[in-house]
């Protein structure tokens, strides 16, 4: 099994629908991260939590929420989705003792119709 | 703020020619930096990191980049380009004590036999 996985691995859903997508680790670590990849823009983080207590924003935030229902498992919801929303979204995990960099997940395709 | 600036967003080598994929960083003091590679249709995987140790680091894949303060830069290298190499790179940086990374806006590198 995968250190992190995601689900679903593509989704495609309509203007104005709630979606979440899922993550859950194996590694232990107690800090999750979500990113969006658009083409020519590189990894933005949306939101991060260093442990189930400790959840913050990141750079584009707006229009999404989180929640850390366990240290293994971490989600983000879009409430009202929208197609400018349609990207490649990340969830990666770093280990809280020494910072050596993020384990990825495989990725969730959305696309918002 | 913190940045990265990667140099090209498209880079074309021959098979067995050298390999450059610039970046450069914005830091008041050293950061850590990373190299992360994304081949098609999966997540990003780690190539290599600098956490203040040696300045030339070696990665996996025959990959290595060296951090050269002076030039705030932390270019990555390869001697010889293989046909695999063919892929999306991304540098990274993490400022000083925050365990978060920044990512550039990604060099995607073809490889032409």
């Amino acid at each position: 099994d995968a250190d992190v996985t995601q689900t679903p691995r593509n989704r495609i859903t309509k203007t104005g629908k709630r979606i979440m997508l899922e993550c859950s680790q194996t590694k232990g670590h107690d800090r999750m991260y979500w990113y969006r990849q658009d083409p020519g823009l590189g990894l933005r983080l949306i939101y991060y939590s260093f442990d189930v207590k400790d959840i913050n924003k990141g750079e584009i935030s707006d229009g999404y929420s989180v929640s850390r229902q366990a240290q293994a498992k971490f989600s983000l919801s879009l409430e009202s989705a929208i197609p400018n929303q349609t990207a490649l979204y990340f969830c990666a995990t770093s280990d809280d003792r020494t910072f050596y960099g993020y384990t990825f997940g495989s990725g969730t395709r959305l696309t918002v119709v | 703020a913190q940045s990265v600036t990667q140099l090209g967003s498209h880079v074309s080598v021959s098979e067995g020619a050298l390999v450059l994929l610039r970046c450069n960083y914005s830091s008041s003091v050293p950061p850590y930096l990373f190299w992360y590679v994304q081949y098609p249709n999966q997540g990003l995987q780690l190539l290599l990191k600098y956490t203040s140790a040696a300045t030339l680091v070696k990665g996996i894949n025959g990959f290595e980049a060296e951090f050269k303060k002076s030039e705030t830069s932390f270019h990555l290298t390869k001697p010889s380009a293989h046909m695999s190499d063919a892929a999306e790179y991304f540098c990274a940086v993490s400022p000083y004590n925050t365990d978060k990374l920044i990512f550039g806006t990604g060099t995607r590198l073809q490889v032409f036999p």
